[in-house]
């Protein structure tokens, strides 16, 4: 499995604000993901992070709130853009390292954030 | 598009019994079905999956089982210990050649000593 870091690992914003969130991974893998996890709930997958394009968004998020930058195959970013109190939420990355065919998704530690 | 349910919610057991936890999928193109533990505070941990060419899969006190008819697939823990306290998740990869993960909606899993 790969080492995976994010940045920050929490922080309190107010609304209105932007926060970008990094995450770096220790070897180059195939896949980035970025997933939300709401207090008490399930992870839901916000965007694939594609190498050199665009991200894909899953549907109810949109580019323009949730900005996001792959620019080689071990770091990406996401950015939650004017924030409110309903962002607050755990946001993780995920990878699939490895070869083609790889399955398995390994999750960063989370960024913990609250709007105020 | 796929949809994966998880039950029960939550799931209370006497230190030393069995626990399963069961999930049903919907779309019968996907392939892989991961299990993933996560404590307080911490990241997502995979602790066993199951590819659809399999029926079964067994890891020391943790096993899955999957049943491609059906669709569901179910983990089973045996033996349990208050270190198996947590929230469990179970996801299915979205269709045959996706690598979108779908998560249930979790299971809190309390062992009592």
């Amino acid at each position: 499995s790969a080492v995976i870091s994010q940045k920050p690992s929490r922080d309190i914003c107010q609304r209105g604000t932007s926060l970008t969130i990094q995450c770096q991974v220790d070897s180059q893998v195939t896949m980035m993901f970025w997933y939300r996890q709401q207090p008490g709930q399930s992870l839901t997958l916000i965007a694939t992070a594609n190498q050199g394009s665009e991200a894909t968004y899953e549907s109810g998020f949109v580019i323009d709130k949730f900005p996001i930058s792959r620019p080689n195959l071990t770091f990406s970013t996401l950015t939650v853009s004017n924030m409110s109190p309903e962002d607050s939420s755990i946001y993780l990355c995920s990878v699939v390292p490895g070869t083609r065919g790889e399955k398995t998704q390994y999750f960063g530690p989370g960024t913990r954030l609250l709007v105020l | 598009g796929e949809n994966v349910e998880q039950h029960p919610s939550t799931l209370s057991v006497q230190e030393g019994d069995s626990a399963v936890i069961k999930c049903t999928y919907s779309d019968s193109a996907s392939n892989y079905f991961p299990w993933y533990k996560q404590e307080l505070g911490k990241r997502p941990q995979l602790i066993i999956d199951i590819r659809s060419n399999v029926g079964e899969k067994k890891d020391q006190r943790i096993a899955v089982t999957l049943n491609k008819t059906a669709k569901h697939f179910s983990l089973h823990i045996t033996e349990t210990q208050p270190e198996d306290s947590a929230v469990y998740f179970c996801a299915a990869l979205k269709g045959e050649y996706g690598n979108k993960l779908v998560f249930g909606a979790g299971t809190i899993l309390r062992v009592k000593s």
